[in-house]
């Protein structure tokens, strides 16, 4: 299957800094890609689905301002959080899929980590 | 809507025993189904797919069938291994705008040698 990859896998900032979480496909195009949110011992909530070069449609609950998602080119989607809280410690994942009603693929996670 | 209900865990096996994990789910449409495995500290990994109702996905001994009538897809094995334990994501990709996939809640197995 295609690769996506998430960078960094782990990250520690400090409280009321901005950590930008990167997702890369390696080997296709992705026009569309989705940013998910785990909590520990829970499933993945899905937090905004962004297309290349257009705004990112956010799921309702998540705060826009405070993820900050670019997708500004076919093979890059990034995410923001900014001004961190410990609230924020989460396990965040991206997939990213090419054509519409193709299958998505995973990147392999960042654990962020807020003190 | 859409929803995906996973039976709740954990699931504790020996080693070589049956395993079926339930999943359930309500969709508008006719969604491609999917079973997603997560090693601790990993992303999510593909564990097998069906696209159209009667379909069975397998691999690596896992199998799980597309059942319209039961709108379920409970996946199983027959014979579990110390190396399967994680947790498994049921899920369904929706079928129209942008194809979105939701997720079950996660079933974690735990396999004793």
């Amino acid at each position: 299957g295609a690769v996506v990859s998430q960078h960094p896998s782990r990250v520690i900032c400090k409280s009321g800094t901005s950590v930008k979480i990167e997702c890369r496909s390696l080997d296709f195009q992705a026009t569309t890609m989705f940013w998910y949110r785990q909590f520990p011992k829970q499933s993945l909530m899905l937090m905004a689905t962004s297309n290349e070069g257009s705004k990112a449609t956010y799921e309702q609950g998540v705060e826009k301002d405070k993820f900050l998602i670019n997708h500004a080119s076919l093979t890059l989607s990034t995410l923001t959080v900014t001004s961190a809280h410990p609230e924020d410690s989460s396990f965040y994942i991206c997939s990213a899929r090419g054509q519409a009603n193709t299958e998505a693929f995973f990147g392999q996670g960042t654990r962020l980590t807020v003190v | 809507g859409n929803s995906v209900t996973q039976m709740e865990g954990p699931v504790t096996l020996s080693e070589e025993a049956f395993l079926t994990i339930n999943c359930t789910y309500t969709a508008t449409g006719y969604p491609s189904l999917f079973w997603y495995v997560q090693y601790p500290g990993e992303g999510l990994q593909l564990l097998l797919k069906a696209t159209k109702a009667d379909d069975k996905g397998s691999n690596k001994g896992f199998e799980a069938t597309y059942r319209k009538e039961t709108t379920s897809f409970h996946l199983e094995k027959g014979s579990v291994q110390v190396s399967d334990s994680a947790v498994y994501f049921c899920a369904l990709r929706v079928t129209s705008g942008t194809y979105k996939y939701i997720f079950g809640t996660g079933t974690r197995l735990k396999v004793l040698a």
